[in-house]
């Protein structure tokens, strides 16, 4: 069973478009993450929910919305996609977001070109 | 603000070489570290951790790092590079506030040569 599973894992779109990446966690785990990974693999957090509620929200454009509607999925919504949005995005699931132990687990990513 | 620097973006090793990832960080208040693999086209995959206690971390495929508080690092080390070792390594810690998330180094491609 994959722990920690994204839809789509590539994304070919044009400029000015609204997409939606999913994601969904089968351990049970009550935090979920967005990352976004650039062209130099450099990888920065975006938003982090636990248990549903919105616990992290780094400074990304409001064109970047994700949503919770259960623990278990964490869904990210882009309107009007950028250049610059082209990227991989990772989706990834912790138990604990309050002791900062807790190991993260990642999903495979989301592959974004934006022609 | 806590930071990750890792020297060095790309390292290549003969196989069956000692394999040694640097990585310092700077940090306010004691940290938590992290090491995390990603092979090619995959997510990041957890290979070790410090939180507290034994300074000297085992993790998996043979890897460990030490924490060093006096030199603030966390260098990840292998005694023997295998060819399936090719990947992108990643080193982060923990930001200390209430929302403990992580904060990722910029990587380091590790190349194994035959």
């Amino acid at each position: 069973d994959t722990a920690v599973s994204q839809t789509p894992k590539y994304l070919v779109t044009q400029m000015g478009n609204d997409k939606s990446i999913k994601c969904e966690q089968n351990l049970g785990h009550d935090t979920m993450y967005w990352y976004k990974q650039d062209s130099k693999k450099f990888l920065k957090i975006m938003f982090s929910y636990n248990n549903k509620e919105l616990i992290i929200n780094e400074t990304v454009p409001n064109r970047f919305s994700p949503k919770s509607p259960d623990k278990a999925h964490l869904n990210l919504h882009i309107n009007s996609l950028e250049l610059g949005d082209s990227a991989v995005y990772f989706c990834a699931s912790s138990q604990d977001s309050t002791s900062g132990v807790g190991t993260q687990y990642f999903g495979p990513g989301t592959r974004l070109l934006v022609l | 603000a806590q930071s990750v620097t890792q020297l060095g973006s790309h390292l290549s090793v003969s196989e069956g070489a000692l394999v040694l990832l640097r990585c310092n960080y700077s940090s306010s208040v004691p940290p938590y570290l992290f090491w995390y693999v990603q092979y090619p086209n995959q997510g990041l995959q957890l290979l070790l951790k410090y939180t507290t206690g034994a300074t000297l971390v085992k993790g998996i495929n043979g890897f460990e790092a030490e924490f060093k508080k006096s030199e603030t690092s966390f260098h990840l080390t292998k005694p023997s590079a295998h060819m399936s070792d090719a990947a992108e390594y990643f080193c982060a810690v923990t930001r200390m506030d209430s929302s403990y998330k992580l904060i990722f180094g910029s990587g380091t491609r590790l190349l194994v040569r035959p």
